[in-house]
């Protein structure tokens, strides 16, 4: 049982390039998050799902795209990168049925250049 | 969203209790309070959480004032593999139902001494 995973662990980027950050969980999980993590900071919501083919906003959406397409995988698409996203990107799933813990992935480090 | 007021950053020496405050003076009555804590270079895990009542699990005790203005986490006996840093977070158990949002802030960084 692997848990949540995430795919790459680090990443730099150039201005204007575009990527995607894979989140994996098997513990058929409903709910996915992302979130991002300013240096001395505490987590801020990106978007989140609340089941497969759907998603929503979260605190800071812009510049972000997500997609739900199987319920085990939440993909954070990144069309245009700027320094202002250079973050540490975590995602979490949670079982609604036992709402109350979310599991985090390890975490993905991106650096726009 | 009702906010959270922690301490920066706390020292503990190894093997004594730990008793981390927090304060949500603007709970309301269906705020959940959870703790969660992030060791260095990793995802936050969760810790512990309640409603009202006192909890206590493997990992530490949640006490819960009366009025619930506050709470404390306790940590029984602090290792060093407890040095990390712990998110006290308020969570509306009705709004934002479906998504179980969690709001954190910046958290009490806990050093624990040898």
């Amino acid at each position: 049982n692997a848990g949540v995973t995430q795919t790459p662990k680090f990443r730099v980027l150039k201005t204007g390039q575009s990527m995607t950050l894979l989140c994996a969980q098997d513990m058929n999980h409903e709910y996915m998050y992302w979130y991002r993590q300013d240096p001395g900071m505490g987590l801020r919501l990106i978007h989140y799902s609340v089941g497969e083919g759907t998603t929503a906003k979260g605190e800071v959406p812009d510049g972000y795209n997500v997609s739900r397409l199987k319920k085990q995988n939440f993909l954070l698409g990144l069309e245009s990168a700027a320094p202002s996203q250079t973050s540490v990107y975590f995602c979490a799933s949670l079982n609604r049925a036992l709402y109350n813990e979310q599991f985090f992935g390890p975490g993905t480090r991106l650096t726009v250049l | 969203d009702a906010k959270t007021t922690q301490p920066n950053s706390m020292e503990s020496n190894e093997e004594e209790p730990v008793h981390l405050p927090c304060n949500h003076s603007t709970i309301s009555g269906t705020d959940y309070i959870h703790w969660y804590r992030q060791l260095p270079s990793q995802g936050p895990e969760y810790v512990i959480h309640g409603l009202t009542s006192n909890v206590n699990n493997r990992m530490a005790s949640l006490a819960i004032a009366e009025d619930r203005k506050s709470s404390t986490l306790i940590l029984h006996r602090a290792t060093l593999r407890d040095a990390a840093v712990y998110y006290c977070i308020l969570r509306d158990g009705y709004s934002g139902a479906g998504s179980y949002q969690l709001t954190f802030g910046k958290g009490t960084k806990l050093s624990v001494i040898p």
